[in-house]
């Protein structure tokens, strides 16, 4: 069983759509990272979280400390939205600094 | 300003051979980050420096990889007797500081695809 578990794995929308990523850890976090990966390979870090709620344009970030869950939200999803979304947990568990990473939530938004 | 510049970009070689991957974090940052990526599969932390401290090696896979980060900025992962299976994308990272509750966003290079034949 993964540390980090995130769903669904794959998901299609349309454009438009209200999007919806999960994230779930299994100890306790000092801090929960978002990126997003581009079909080039390219890694832009979204969110760094330790409680609440963050929001940057239509991307929001939200954690439950408490139930050890993340969600990543997207409003009015654009094809340009499409990629992979990975949830990553700093932990002092698992070793100094380094994050754990999720398998990655890959997102195809259809125009 | 400049982000995190990693090089090659690509490079492929023979297995048994050695190579050095070199990547240059953001002026100012104290700490850096390995990673990597094989194909179809997520990130896998390998190593990480913080400033002087000692390097936190927990995340290499065998003794054949190692790292090195000289004067607190470049720093190089040399994977020695390369092997089919280090076939992957290494990525780069750093970040201003690492502790505590602070801002510690990770700042990612484009990576290096190592293909070993």
């Amino acid at each position: 069983k993964n540390e980090v578990e995130q769903s669904p794995q794959n998901l299609t929308a349309q454009e438009g759509e209200f999007i919806t990523i999960n994230c779930s850890y299994s100890v306790g976090i000092s801090a929960l990272h978002w990126l997003q990966q581009h079909p080039g390979g390219g890694i832009v870090s979204l969110f760094m979280l330790s409680s609440g709620k963050k929001k940057h344009g239509r991307l929001i970030a939200t954690i439950n400390i408490q139930e050890k869950h993340s969600s990543l939200h997207i409003t009015a999803s654009h094809p340009r939205d499409s990629a992979v979304y990975i949830c990553a947990v700093r932990a002092p568990n698992f070793g100094n600094e380094k994050l754990t990473f999720g398998t990655g939530t890959r997102l195809t938004i259809i125009p | 300003g400049a982000g995190v510049s990693q090089s090659p970009s690509n490079k492929v070689t023979e297995k048994g051979k050695d190579v050095e991957l070199r990547c240059d974090p953001i002026s100012g940052h104290t700490a850096l980050y390995w990673y990597r990526q094989s194909l179809g599969q997520g990130l896998e932390f390998l190593i990480y420096f913080q400033g002087n401290s000692a390097p936190d090696k927990s995340g290499l896979p065998s003794d054949r990889f190692s790292a090195e980060r000289t004067g607190g900025s470049v720093s190089t992962l040399t994977i020695q007797r390369t092997q089919q299976e280090d076939s992957a994308v290494y990525l780069c990272a750093s970040s201003v500081l690492a502790g505590g509750w602070g801002t510690d966003t990770q700042y990612f290079g484009p990576g290096t695809r190592l293909t070993v034949l």
